[in-house]
């Protein structure tokens, strides 16, 4: 298995643009998790889904972080309409099984928002 | 609320040497805990779990303790090598839950 792959690596965009970041989890893993990493906060958790329905996304900042997962191997974040303070590097991460295990964490995504 | 504190600073030692990274945590009792390493411009990596009724585990030059008492890791690696160069994180569940709480991580630098 090639790992969890993210996608794009980095992004770029203008304030008030619309962002979304992809991941493909591990085949097989039913937990998958987006984070969010700067370096005054650390990696913060954003979401949360089990069996591609999402059980808690209480740290998703703002209404203008939605994120989905369609079927086991996709899911998506999107930024709409994104700002300055949102740079960060996002990190997508799936699990085989909550409470224990190890998590494995994708390449992450470098978002710069001007 | 629960917290976790890992020395911000980065530390810096001799190749061959031990390096002794120390994660402390508050408000709550954890079932386990984890170390991760990360690279620059790369996810964290895994390293070890190890549970509450496991006072140490070892894994290679690597080894892990975990006192329930004093809230505190300590993971230690041996024989550094300028390899082991990384940033070092802890990482908590919360209280009854599936959530990660990870500490800022210690960026560790081994010196040829």
């Amino acid at each position: 298995d090639a790992g969890v792959i993210q996608s794009p690596r980095h992004e770029v965009t203008e304030m008030g643009q619309e962002v979304t970041l992809r991941c493909k989890p591990i085949s097989g893993h039913n937990s998958l998790f987006w984070y969010r990493q700067t370096m005054m906060r650390g990696l913060e958790l954003l979401i949360y889904f089990n069996n591609n329905v999402p059980i808690d996304d209480s740290g998703m900042p703002e209404d203008r972080f939605s994120a989905k997962m369609p079927n086991a191997s996709f899911s998506t974040l999107k930024i709409q309409p994104s700002e300055p303070r949102d740079s960060a590097v996002y990190f997508c991460a799936s699990q085989g099984e909550v409470g224990g295990t190890e998590a494995f964490f994708g390449q992450g995504t470098r978002l710069t928002v001007v | 609320s629960q917290k976790i504190e890992q020395n911000s600073e980065a530390l810096n030692i001799q190749e061959g040497k031990t390096a002794t990274l120390t994660c402390n945590y508050t408000n709550y009792s954890p079932a386990y805990l984890q170390w991760y390493r990360q690279d620059p411009g790369r996810g964290p990596v895994f390293l070890l779990l190890i549970r509450e009724n496991e006072k140490e585990k070892r894994k290679e030059r690597l080894k892990v303790t975990f006192d329930t008492t004093l809230k505190q890791s300590l993971f230690h690696i041996t024989a550094s090598q300028p390899a082991d160069s990384a940033t070092y994180l802890c990482a908590l569940p919360t209280s009854g839950t599936y959530k990660y709480i990870f500490g800022t991580g210690t960026r560790l630098k081994v010196l040829a």
